[in-house]
């Protein structure tokens, strides 16, 4: 299977900071990964897919980018609406694999 | 608008069985392959089975092959899940969520789980 490994676990965090959350493919996952953003109590929100491109009415200070096997999610001037739990997903192949999360925390 | 709503959770003994519903509205059930992720009490998500638009392909976790099983019926734009053998670590909260060239896009609200004696 697939592992994606993803950092950090946490990240205290400042409103109007740029944030970058990775996510390391164990192989080839080519463009297929999605990041979600899940706040508390709620469903998991798809906000990048094929690894750069922004979903529907996702704010554009959010980005996706890839370099070789390393998957980023780069949030630029956070707001406090972006405090939440981020997802990284293989979907390249089953069985489809999550990083383990990382979870944004203000300061 | 996409909706999916779950049903069908609640509490079981371990070795008992249950059934998920997810009943699919705003959209052309038929046309989209579909998913069951889980997410166990604070834990992350977990990728459990997809099936394909017309059923011909279905994929499973390791860790529930053999007890899950995945259907649907595109009739009444439902999907399924059938788990038997339920153990403790089945503990989840149970999303269903639409595939879109192979990627989970829209989820339902989750429906929970427990297992437990």
């Amino acid at each position: 299977d697939i592992q994606m490994t993803q950092s950090p676990s946490s990240m205290s965090v400042s409103l109007g900071d740029t944030v970058t959350i990775t996510c390391r493919a164990s192989q080839d996952v080519g463009i297929y990964v999605n990041w979600f953003q899940q706040k508390p109590g709620k469903s998991p929100r798809r906000m990048i897919y094929r690894a750069t491109n922004l979903a529907d009415g996702v704010p554009s200070r959010f980005s996706g980018s890839r370099s070789g096997s390393d998957y980023s999610l780069t949030i630029s001037s956070l707001e406090s609406e972006d405090v939440a739990d981020y997802h990284c997903l293989q979907y390249d192949e089953y069985p489809y694999t999550f990083g383990a999360g990382t979870k944004l925390e203000l300061k | 608008e996409v909706q999916l709503v779950e049903s069908g959770g609640g509490l079981v003994q371990p070795g008992r069985s249950l059934k998920l519903s997810c009943l699919a509205s705003g959209f052309t059930f038929s046309n989209y392959g579909m998913n069951w992720i889980r997410q166990a009490p604070g834990k992350g998500l977990e990728w459990v089975a997809s099936i394909s638009s017309s059923s011909s392909y279905i994929y499973y976790a390791d860790t529930v092959k053999g007890r899950f099983t995945i259907s649907r019926d595109n009739a009444k734009n439902t999907l399924y899940l059938q788990m038997t053998s339920l153990r403790s670590e089945d503990t989840a909260l149970y999303y269903c969520a639409r595939l879109r060239t192979g990627s989970p896009d829209y989820w339902g609200q989750g429906v929970m789980v427990t297992v437990s004696s």
